[in-house]
């Protein structure tokens, strides 16, 4: 299995520019989320699935949309990249044990540079 | 939403000694807490976890412990080693997880 996989590992953007982040798994886990790391900040939720044609908002979602058409692939588009979007990226899903967490499985992260 | 509280945010402690890292949250809702540790360019790896109806949990090194009255818990490494060097994430939630700010541990050797 190669588990939770993100492409591509870095991008640089011009402001206003759009892009779409890749995350798939091979682990058929229904849940599936975005998280963006900054510095000092830890790890914010910006949106999340418990399955295909569900997704919904987690603390930071403006700026970001995401689309759940496969139970594998979890993309997340920047509609008009800000320098304020710079950050690293990662994907996590877990299997959706009764709706209750349970454990979490990373990506490899992607490192935006928006200039 | 949820809140978690991490502290300290760096930690030194020399070879061999503990490393105590706290957290606390406010959702009395949450019933899973795990712990991450993310070394430099790294993916958070889960090192880890405790439910709501477990008092402490044990793994060689590692210990989590959970108060879930005071809504606190904690980890706890034993004869901490250079490579035990990274960051460290507490989270705690039910249907999602919210993060702490994390802990940088750097053990000296």
């Amino acid at each position: 299995n190669a588990g939770v996989t993100q492409t591509p590992k870095f991008q640089v953007l011009k402001t206003g520019q759009s892009m779409t982040l890749q995350c798939a798994q091979d682990m058929n886990h229904e849940y599936m989320s975005w998280y963006r790391q900054d510095p000092g900040m830890g790890l914010r939720l910006i949106h999340y699935s418990v399955g295909a044609g569900i997704t919904d908002q987690g603390e930071v979602p403006n700026g970001y949309n995401v689309s759940r058409s496969t139970t594998e692939d979890f993309p997340l588009r920047l509609l008009s990249a800000a320098p304020s979007q710079t950050s690293v990226y990662f994907c996590a899903s877990r299997p959706l044990t009764g709706g209750r967490t349970d454990t979490q499985y990373f990506g490899p992260g992607t490192r935006l540079t928006v200039l | 939403g949820e809140n978690v509280e991490q502290h300290p945010s760096t930690l030194s402690v020399q070879e061999g000694d503990s490393a105590v890292i706290k957290c606390t949250y406010s959702d009395s809702a949450s019933n899973y807490f795990p712990w991450y540790k993310q070394e430099l360019g790294k993916r958070p790896q889960l090192i880890i976890d405790i439910r709501s109806n477990v008092g402490e949990k044990k793994d060689q090194r590692i210990a989590v412990t959970l108060n879930k009255t005071a809504k606190h818990f904690s980890l706890h490494i034993t004869e901490t080693q250079p490579e035990d060097s990274a960051v460290y994430f507490c989270a705690s939630g039910y249907s999602t997880l919210t993060f702490g700010k994390g802990t940088m541990l750097l053990v000296s050797p």
